[in-house]
């Protein structure tokens, strides 16, 4: 079974902190993706990457940073929480050679207050 | 972006009917994909269906895709008060490639199923 987990499930941050959001999986996945949802807007991509080293801008890349130095890990960055960036944030995974179907994280619930 | 739109937003029902959600979208696709949220946690993913195929079916889901209409529909059977969560639909690109690898999700239905 394919896992990714997600450093934190709960986190709650003050204005202008850096944020550090990490995610691990564990089937050699190519692909990895970071989304935040919020009530009526559904889930919007922050930022993917399809290699090590490679990140693509999705839809709302203001804001946050992402680094991927090592395959199975991708991390986001904020590098100076807003009180708008309160949210729930999803890591994803999927494989290079299939289909594309992802696989989710459990969330990390941030607040910034 | 969002590609996929789905009807309908919500979706109240009795345990042991069926339900029937509908998806739509814009572009050319390569697939097309399912997924549920249960309340506060992350998507799992539940079937996919290729732009060739018209109908899938896994346990109590059944997929149709109708490319020249652009439109989806999922239905689960005989509904159980497990099934309540948040359902998803996703289009991957066309071209399909790890650079182009992003899925495009609509913004959900809220299924209900009372016991």
């Amino acid at each position: 079974d394919v896992k990714v987990t997600q450093s934190s499930r709960y986190l709650v941050k003050r204005t202008g902190e850096k944020v550090f959001l990490e995610c691990v999986q564990d089937m050699d996945h190519e692909n990895m993706f970071w989304y935040r949802q919020d009530p009526g807007l559904g889930l919007r991509l922050i930022y993917f990457s399809y290699d090590v080293k490679m990140k693509e801008k999705g839809d709302i890349p203001e804001g946050y940073s992402v680094s991927r130095e090592k395959k199975e890990r991708f991390s986001l960055i904020l590098e100076s929480a807003s009180t708008n960036q309160t949210s729930m944030y999803l890591c994803a995974s999927s494989s290079g050679t299939s289909d594309y179907e992802q696989y989710f994280g459990p969330g990390t619930r941030l607040t910034v207050t | 972006s969002q590609q996929g739109e789905e009807d309908p937003q919500a979706l109240s029902i009795q345990e042991g009917e069926n339900a029937t959600m509908n998806c739509s979208y814009k572009t050319s696709i390569n697939n097309l994909q399912w997924y549920r949220q249960n309340s506060g946690r992350g998507l799992v993913h539940l079937i996919l269906i290729r732009s060739n195929e018209r109908e899938k079916h896994s346990g109590r889901l059944r997929v149709t895709l109708d490319t020249s209409k652009k439109s989806s529909s999922l239905l689960i059977t005989a509904s159980r008060a497990a099934d309540t969560a948040s359902y998803f639909c996703a289009t991957a690109s066309l071209f399909l490639t790890g650079a182009n690898s992003k899925l495009t999700f609509g913004k959900g239905i809220t299924l209900s199923v009372r016991p």
